[in-house]
């Protein structure tokens, strides 16, 4: 009930295109839903994120979808370009006496120049 | 201002041998945690700290101890390395309260033989 579950594992897109990365949970406590993108030999970093209040939150070529009733959330990288390959984690939180992050297995992401 | 740091980045261990990774934050945040990396697993929670003096399992504790030694120091201890144990490990903080954003160090590469 505590799982993330990420698709797809790796995911290829030319220059210019959309990339979608889809994410599931089970546990309704959950109540913050960050991504995250990781360079590599770095660690990761918020991208963006949502609560569950709101369907859907954009920032820039980022936009999150959120679907309260289906329990999904998914990633849009509109206009993809080559520096935004990296990998992506989702995560969902809950507080128990602080915030404990549950994580997606991670999408690794490439864009074609 | 460097955020969270590790130390050491890379370490090589052999079977049975015992070490201990060191984090630290000068983001005057109340919550740390400990994550370990592996391919296809995304990142897995083993140990956090809501505040000082106070520490709790993860999703994987098993094999690991820490250490919370002030608000800025968050100590993670392998007594008795097992090829298993073969992972990058991520050190974390948060302000307590936020639920916003997790920062990372960049990593602790382990390897045991």
């Amino acid at each position: 009930q505590q799982q993330v579950k990420q698709s797809p594992q790796s995911l290829i897109v030319q220059k210019g295109g959309i990339s979608i990365i889809n994410c599931a949970y089970e546990n309704t406590a959950f109540d913050y839903f960050p991504w995250y993108q990781q360079f590599p030999g770095k660690g990761p970093a918020l991208l963006i994120a949502i609560r569950p209040d709101v369907s859907e939150k954009k920032e820039g070529r980022f936009t999150i979808s959120f679907n309260k009733s289906a329990k999904q959330f998914s990633l849009h990288i509109m206009d993809s370009q080559p520096g935004d390959s990296a990998t992506y984690f989702c995560a969902a939180s809950i507080f128990s006496g602080t915030y404990k992050y549950i994580f997606g297995t991670g999408t690794r992401l490439k864009v074609l120049a | 201002n460097a955020g969270v740091t590790q130390t050491p980045k890379f370490q090589v261990l052999k079977t049975g041998q015992s070490m201990t990774l060191q984090c630290a934050q000068d983001m005057n945040h109340n919550s740390m945690y400990w994550y370990r990396q592996d391919p296809g697993m995304g990142l897995r929670l083993i140990y956090y700290s809501a505040s000082e003096g106070t520490t709790d399992k993860g999703e994987v504790p098993n094999g690991y101890n820490v250490s919370r030694l002030n608000k800025r120091e968050f100590s993670l201890r392998l007594e008795s390395a097992a090829p298993s144990q073969t992972s990058v490990y991520f050190c974390a903080s948060s302000e307590t309260g936020t639920g916003e954003t997790l920062h990372f160090g960049n990593g602790t590469r382990l390897t045991v033989t």
